[in-house]
């Protein structure tokens, strides 16, 4: 069965560093997301994805963060200088158009 | 602008009874409402979803949701739960736009099954 693959599981870094987080959609799918859950909080979207561009993006997506999608199969997550704050876990989602979403087992990022 | 709200923030049940999750959604148009599944330290699992058509949907694992539009409901149920249905449950409900569709969601319901 197709999956949404993230890597990596789990990430720790230095407050201000930077980190990217990659994800693996399934192959037939046209539409992308990230979603963060905070320890203990619900399901957060961050960022929609289609047709090479942005499509929706929420407030929690600021400047520091950025999306793209290098090639025909990644799609990553990039956080330019890490907070405190950006600790949580990360998923990615794919879909086909108007279908149910799937998505990976996450990346929990560590920032210290 | 769309919300969905899950009442119990916990909930316990012994091995072998019935369950019911709640879930509130406030959306002005059709919703589009989905069951997630999150085991500890694993992704999301799709259970089941509501587009249309009969409101009483079966999921996998013995999971069934009723919509219910008069009430703004989409209650998960299950009649004999098992110990390994502990985990986190996620009500969401999908708005539609160009650029694919996007989920808010509840704030999760953790269910504890007693032995």
């Amino acid at each position: 069965e197709p999956e949404v693959t993230q890597t990596p599981s789990h990430q720790v870094t230095q407050m201000g560093q930077e980190v990217i987080l990659r994800c693996v959609p399934i192959s037939n799918h046209l539409y992308f997301y990230w979603y963060r859950q905070i320890l203990g909080q619900k399901v957060e979207f961050l960022v929609s994805f289609y047709n090479n561009e942005i499509s929706e993006k929420s407030e929690i997506f600021d400047d520091q963060f950025s999306v793209e999608r290098p090639d025909g199969s990644n799609f990553t997550l990039k956080i330019r200088s890490t907070k405190l704050e950006d600790s949580a876990m990360y998923f990615c989602a794919s879909n086909r158009r108007g279908g149910e979403l799937f998505f990976g087992e996450g990346s929990r990022l560590t920032v210290l | 602008a769309q919300s969905v709200t899950q009442p119990d923030i916990h909930i316990t049940v012994s091995e072998g009874a019935s369950l019911e999750l709640r879930c509130n959604y406030s959306y002005g148009a059709t919703p589009y409402l989905f069951w997630y599944v999150q085991s500890p330290g694993q992704g999301l699992q799709l259970l089941l979803k509501y587009f249309s058509g009969d409101t009483l949907v079966q999921g996998i694992k013995g999971f069934e949701a009723e919509f219910k539009r008069s009430q703004s409901s989409f209650n998960l149920r299950k009649p004999s739960v098992h110990w390994c249905d502990a985990a986190e449950y996620f009500c969401a409900v999908a708005t539609f736009t160009g650029g694919g569709n996007k989920l808010t969601f509840g704030t999760g319901t953790q269910l504890k099954v007693e032995l």
